[in-house]
């Protein structure tokens, strides 16, 4: 069954510096998003990605989030300048068609980034 | 409230017995899914009701959505301890995702 895989499954970064977290979705997929997930909290929308472009971003994805699909097969989420509350579990999800809300979406393993 | 608050935070049952979670919601919805997680790690799709559909089932699983309440709820039928997780529900509106706050559910062997 095909599968949304996501890496590094652990990031230790130090403070200001600037992490890549990659997501390789499912191939026939059109619509990509990442979310976060502070431990012991919600999963947060951080923004959704279509046809190269932003689709939708929440009031998280400031200045300091990028997202970029380089080739055919990756999708990325760049922080950066890493902040001690950027620290967070972060799911890469992709799904089949248009409308965003109207299909589900597969979830990533997850990537936990962690600040000191 | 705020889009997407679900209710109780945390529910723990003996198995056989039946589990029921609630999503309420604030401005109107295109649709709402439902999402269980395991431990902190990733999401998996359970099921879909769009704003025009009022109950749905999958398996074990029952969902209502009353567009008037702006509510949705989960029932998980004859629990068993393997459901023991945590259960988001996602709300859409427009291309604007939301989910919820989600319920801890503990089944009990």
């Amino acid at each position: 069954e095909p599968e949304v895989t996501q890496t590094p499954s652990h990031q230790v970064t130090q403070m200001g510096q600037e992490v890549i977290l990659r997501c390789v979705p499912i191939s026939n997929h059109l619509y990509f998003y990442w979310y976060r997930q502070i431990l012991g909290q919600k999963v947060e929308f951080l923004v959704s990605f279509y046809n190269n472009e932003i689709s939708e971003k929440s009031e998280i994805f400031d200045d300091q989030f990028s997202v970029e699909r380089p080739d055919g097969s990756n999708f990325t989420l760049k922080i950066r300048s890493t902040k001690l509350e950027d620290s967070a579990m972060y799911f890469c999800a992709s799904s089949e068609y248009l409308l965003a809300g109207a299909y589900e979406q597969y979830f990533g393993p997850g990537t936990r980034l962690t600040v000191t | 409230s705020q889009q997407g608050e679900e209710d109780p935070q945390a529910l723990s049952i003996q198995e056989g017995e039946n589990a029921t979670m609630n999503c309420s919601y604030k401005t109107s919805i295109n649709n709402l899914q439902w999402y269980r997680q395991n431990s902190g790690r990733g999401l998996v799709h359970l099921i879909l009701i769009r704003s025009n559909e009022r109950e749905k089932h999958s398996g074990r699983l029952r969902v209502t959505l009353d567009t008037s309440k702006k509510s949705s709820s989960l029932l998980i039928t004859a629990s068993r301890a393997a459901d023991t997780a945590s259960y988001f529900c996602l709300l859409s509106a427009g291309n604007m995702l939301t989910f919820g706050g989600g319920t801890r559910l503990m089944v009990k062997p």
